[in-house]
């Protein structure tokens, strides 16, 4: 089965702390996302990565940043957290190209920020 | 990628047909329409997509209207696991890297 592994389900964290959050997938997908959901607002996407050590920003990058030194894992970083950013954090992968391929997404990890 | 509307709910009864539509009135000759779904606490799983001709596989029907203005999403036996967000989403054929974007859907609640 393929799959897209978040480090962590839950975290709580305190403002002004660095966050990480983690994704691996296993199926060696060229594209990596990342998206937050947010009641009422739907999936938003923050970054995604098209290769190794490449990243463009999505619709709402401010507050983030990315890491991706390899394939099969993309790193989003909250340098310093904000309460504004507790949300539910989704990472989702998808084969590369001019193609259809549907994305695979992660469990989604709740991070919580006090 | 052109914009999708979605209804934000609908409710049908276990065991009969969940007909989900979605309009996307300005969809171009190369886009194709994807239909995702999220059940509560869990990521968005791909469902079935198409560019103009009906698709059917083991999850669900998508019948895709022939300006191609329209789709509907057809689970033929909903049942209570069927109880999650739907995302009606087009995207161009062949756009390379560029991701897939994301309305608010459809909350489909199957009641027993």
């Amino acid at each position: 089965d393929v799959k897209v592994t978040q480090s962590s389900r839950y975290l709580v964290k305190r403002t002004g702390e660095k966050v990480f959050l983690e994704c691996v997938q296993d199926m060696d997908h060229e594209n990596m996302f990342w998206y937050r959901q947010d009641p009422g607002l739907g999936l938003r996407l923050i970054y995604f990565s098209y290769d190794v050590k490449m990243k463009e920003k999505g619709d709402i990058p401010e507050g983030y940043s990315v890491s991706r030194e390899k394939k099969e894992r993309f790193s989003l970083i909250l340098e310093s957290a904000s309460t504004n950013q507790t949300s539910m954090y989704l990472c989702a992968s998808r084969i590369g190209g001019g193609n259809t391929g549907e994305l695979f997404f992660g469990e989604g990890s709740r991070l919580t920020v006090l | 990628d052109a914009k999708t509307t979605q209804p934000p709910s609908m409710d049908c009864a276990e065991g009969r047909a969940a007909n989900l539509p979605c309009n996307h009135s300005t969809i171009s000759g190369n886009e194709y329409v994807y239909w995702y779904r999220q059940i509560h606490s869990q990521g968005p799983q791909y469902i079935i997509h198409g560019l103009k001709n009906n698709e059917t596989n083991e999850m669900a029907s998508l019948i895709i209207t022939e300006d191609r203005k329209s789709s509907t999403l057809i689970l033929p036996h909903a049942t209570l696991r069927d109880t999650a967000v739907y995302y009606c989403i087009v995207r161009v054929a062949n756009s390379g890297n560029t991701p897939l974007v994301f309305g608010k859907g459809t909350r489909l609640s199957v009641i027993a």
